[in-house]
């Protein structure tokens, strides 16, 4: 079954304590991309990356970091997380563009982060 | 830049009622525009898409038209059910830029 999986999918930590939130995708696709969700603002760009050892920041960067090493995995780190990181947090990836046309994203179930 | 204006919500309906979303949006080149929805607990889901003006997107029933005379993409159904409860996303990306802007979201509960 074609998906894009999320670990954790909850996390309470405590500000200060490094973390990491794993995303995998097996649909082989090039473009992957984090977003954060938080109440009135819809989603937001963290993260993206056009390919294996590819990434850009997106609309609010500040405080995280990503990887893409391989083209299956994008993790997310947050090397010191702060209580303004709390949220929803969602992975994605697509075949980026294709036949003259921005191909749709495939989303995971999404990560509930809670720095305390 | 590019920007998506949604319908603020939250909407309640009853079932079998016609649900209208506004979505309106700003962008500096020739986007495609989508709708995902998003159900409780679960990630968003691409509902229906259009890539190009006066193209209609739909699936399960609901519609939207590209209408670039007034930068717009709203959402229709004519007739909605309990299973139709979500928050539902606006959202677009130009030509060759794989980043998705996303409106607010608007949150529909429909009532049997």
């Amino acid at each position: 079954e074609a998906q894009v999986t999320q670990n954790p999918r909850y996390l309470i930590t405590v500000t200060g304590k490094k973390l990491t939130v794993t995303c995998s995708q097996n649909m082989n696709h090039e473009y992957m991309s984090w977003y954060r969700q938080d109440p009135g603002l819809g989603l937001r760009q963290i993260y993206y990356s056009m390919n294996v050892e590819v990434t850009d920041k997106g609309d609010v960067p500040e405080g995280y970091k990503v990887s893409r090493k391989e083209k299956r995995n994008f993790p997310l780190i947050l090397e010191s997380p702060s209580p303004n990181q709390t949220s929803l947090y969602f992975c994605a990836s697509s075949l980026g563009y294709r036949g003259n046309n921005n191909q749709p994203q495939h989303f995971g179930d999404g990560t509930r982060l809670s720095i305390l | 830049g590019n920007s998506v204006t949604q319908m603020e919500g939250p909407v309640t309906l009853s079932e079998e009622a016609f649900l209208t979303i506004n979505c309106t949006y700003t962008a500096t080149g020739y986007p495609s525009l989508f709708w995902y929805v998003q159900y409780p607990g679960e990630g968003l889901q691409l509902l229906l898409k259009a890539t190009k003006a006066d193209d209609k997107g739909s699936n399960k029933g609901f519609e939207a038209t590209y209408r670039k005379e007034t930068t717009s993409f709203h959402l229709e159904k004519g007739s909605v059910q309990v299973s139709d409860s979500a928050v539902y996303f606006c959202a677009l990306s130009d030509r060759g830029d794989y980043k998705l802007s996303f409106g607010a979201g608007t949150t529909v509960t429909v009532r049997a």
